[in-house]
C-alpha cells in the first residue's frame, strides 16, 4: 500500500487559482469515489476540507472543490488568500477496510 | 462540542512500546468510528488503524498488524493505541481523529483530530 503521489509544492497570488493533484491506482483512488482533502497549518492538527471526492464538510468555503478523474482526484482552490497557504493531503479509501494518505502539498500565496 | 483529548508526550526507549490515549467528549461515544494517524517531523500523514466504537473491532495496514492494538472503553468514551517494538522511525506525532459518520465509508473522512501525542524513540 503505497502513500499517494502529489505534487511537493505549488504556489499561487492571492485571487488566483490552483490544483493539486493526488495520483493513486485503480485500488484506491481509482476504485471508490471515496477520497478527502486536508488542509494542515504549522503545528496544528489537519482539517477536512472536502470528503467523498467533492463534498464540503459545514463551514468550509465553497472556493474549495474537489474532482476526480480515473486514478487521480484533485483539489482546487479558487480566489486564493493568504490564509490558504497551508500543507494540503489527499487521502483514499483502498479497500479491505484501509485507507491511504498522499505526501503532501506545501501550497505558498506569493 | 466535540473535543478528543490525547495523553501526553512520551519518551521511549528502542525496543519499548508505547499506549496513547484520546478521551472523546460531546457527542454519542458508539456513533463513530475512531482512525489514528501519525506524522513524523517535517513528513507526511500516515493511517494507521480504525476502531469501530461498539465492536471494538480494528483493521490495520499491514505494515502495522504485528505491532500495533487499538482498543476502547465503554465506561470512560476512551480509546487507546498501543504501539509495540518501538524504533527511531516510529517518532512521530500521534493523533487520533474521529470519522464522519457511520456507514458509506464515511468512517474514513476524519472530521474531529485530537491535538496529537508526541512520541519520541531514543536510547
Amino acid at each position: 500500500q503505497s502513500a499517494l503521489t502529489q505534487p511537493r509544492s505549488v504556489s499561487g497570488s492571492p485571487g488566483q487559482s490552483v490544483t493539486i493533484s493526488c495520483t493513486g491506482t485503480s485500488s484506491d483512488v481509482g476504485g471508490y469515489n471515496y477520497v478527502s482533502w486536508y488542509q494542515q497549518h504549522p503545528g496544528k492538527a489537519p482539517k477536512l476540507m472536502i470528503y467523498d471526492v467533492s463534498k464540503r464538510p459545514s463551514g468550509v468555503p465553497d472556493r474549495f472543490s474537489g474532482s476526480k478523474s480515473g486514478n487521480t482526484a484533485s483539489l482546487t482552490i479558487s480566489g486564493l488568500q493568504i490564509e490558504d497557504e497551508a500543507d494540503y493531503y489527499c487521502c483514499s479509501y483502498a479497500g479491505s477496510y484501509t485507507a491511504v494518505f498522499g505526501g503532501g502539498t506545501k501550497l505558498t500565496v506569493l | 462540542q466535540v473535543q478528543l483529548v490525547q495523553s501526553g508526550a512520551e519518551v521511549k526507549k528502542p525496543g519499548a512500546s508505547v499506549k496513547v490515549s484520546c478521551k472523546a467528549s460531546g457527542y454519542t461515544f458508539t456513533s463513530y468510528y475512531m482512525n489514528w494517524v501519525r506524522q513524523a517531523p517535517g513528513q507526511g500523514l500516515e493511517w494507521m488503524g480504525i476502531i469501530n466504537p461498539n465492536s471494538g473491532g480494528t483493521t490495520y495496514p499491514q505494515r502495522f498488524q504485528d505491532r500495533l492494538t487499538m482498543t476502547r472503553d465503554m465506561s470512560t468514551s476512551t480509546f487507546y493505541m498501543d504501539l509495540s517494538s518501538l524504533t527511531s522511525e516510529d517518532t512521530a506525532v500521534y493523533y487520533c481523529a474521529r470519522g464522519l459518520a457511520f456507514g458509506n465509508y464515511l468512517e474514513y473522512n476524519l472530521d474531529y483530530w485530537g491535538q496529537g501525542t508526541l512520541v519520541t524513540v531514543s536510547s
